[in-house]
């Protein structure tokens, strides 16, 4: 079956720093990737998504690129701020919102 | 505009009791679902809806119950709670089931613990 594996976390980080959040998938065919983002006390928001090879998603300056020959979908940013901090989740769909496989999340701290 | 809502925020309940957690939607959304998070672990499918009338499970839907008898509100029913039911639950809706077309939008969540 399909599958999401996330960097462990927690990860903390300063303002202004680099970042990647690791995940790579397991799924047969060609899924679509998406990051979803979870704020303190609210529910999930989709970051960005990538519905085929080689496409880019981005978003609030957030990028993903969908890699099939490292089946990976790494979330990266140049330049994090506080307001950034969060829990993301990456995930995979074989086409149906029923089929959505999540990852376990990465929680991200950034300190001023 | 409200999106998707859901009460109550928190709850605690005992053993054996029962209880629905409520979830509505103002977008006109065909499809509806319930996940629960658990600490280390993705969103897991507990029910899902694809229209008024139509519900079918998803992949942890013991000792849980589902209807959809508008296409506005989704209410979780837990029959007879137990210490594993404690956990996160959110609801989400779409405006079809298609995740390459759509984007899902998530509730608050409910934070339920069963002692």
């Amino acid at each position: 079956g399909n599958s999401v594996t996330q960097m462990e976390g927690p990860v903390t980080l300063s303002e202004e720093a680099f970042l990647t959040i690791n995940c790579t998938y397991t799924a047969t065919g060609y899924p679509s990737l998406f990051w979803y983002v979870q704020y303190p006390g609210e529910g999930l928001q989709l970051l960005l998504k990538a519905t085929k090879a080689d496409d880019k998603g981005s978003n609030k300056g957030f990028e993903a690129t969908y890699r099939k020959e490292t089946t990976s979908f790494h979330l990266e940013k140049g330049s994090v701020q506080v307001s950034d901090s969060a829990v993301y989740f990456c995930a995979l769909s074989s086409g149906s919102a029923r089929q959505l496989t999540f990852g376990s999340g990465t929680q991200l701290t950034v300190l001023p | 505009n409200a999106g998707v809502t859901q009460t109550p925020k928190f709850q605690v309940l005992k053993t054996g009791q029962s209880m629905t957690l409520q979830c509505a939607q103002d977008m006109n959304h065909e499809y509806m679902s319930w996940y629960r998070q658990d600490p280390g672990m993705g969103l897991r499918l507990i029910h899902y809806s694809v229209g008024a009338g139509i519900t079918d499970q998803g992949e942890v839907p013991n000792g849980y119950n589902v209807s959809r008898s508008t296409t506005e509100d989704f209410p979780l029913r837990l029959l007879s709670a137990a210490p594993s039911q404690t956990s996160v639950y959110f609801c989400a809706s779409s405006r079809t089931e298609s995740s390459t077309n759509e984007k899902l939008f998530f509730g608050s969540g409910t934070q339920l613990s069963v002692l």
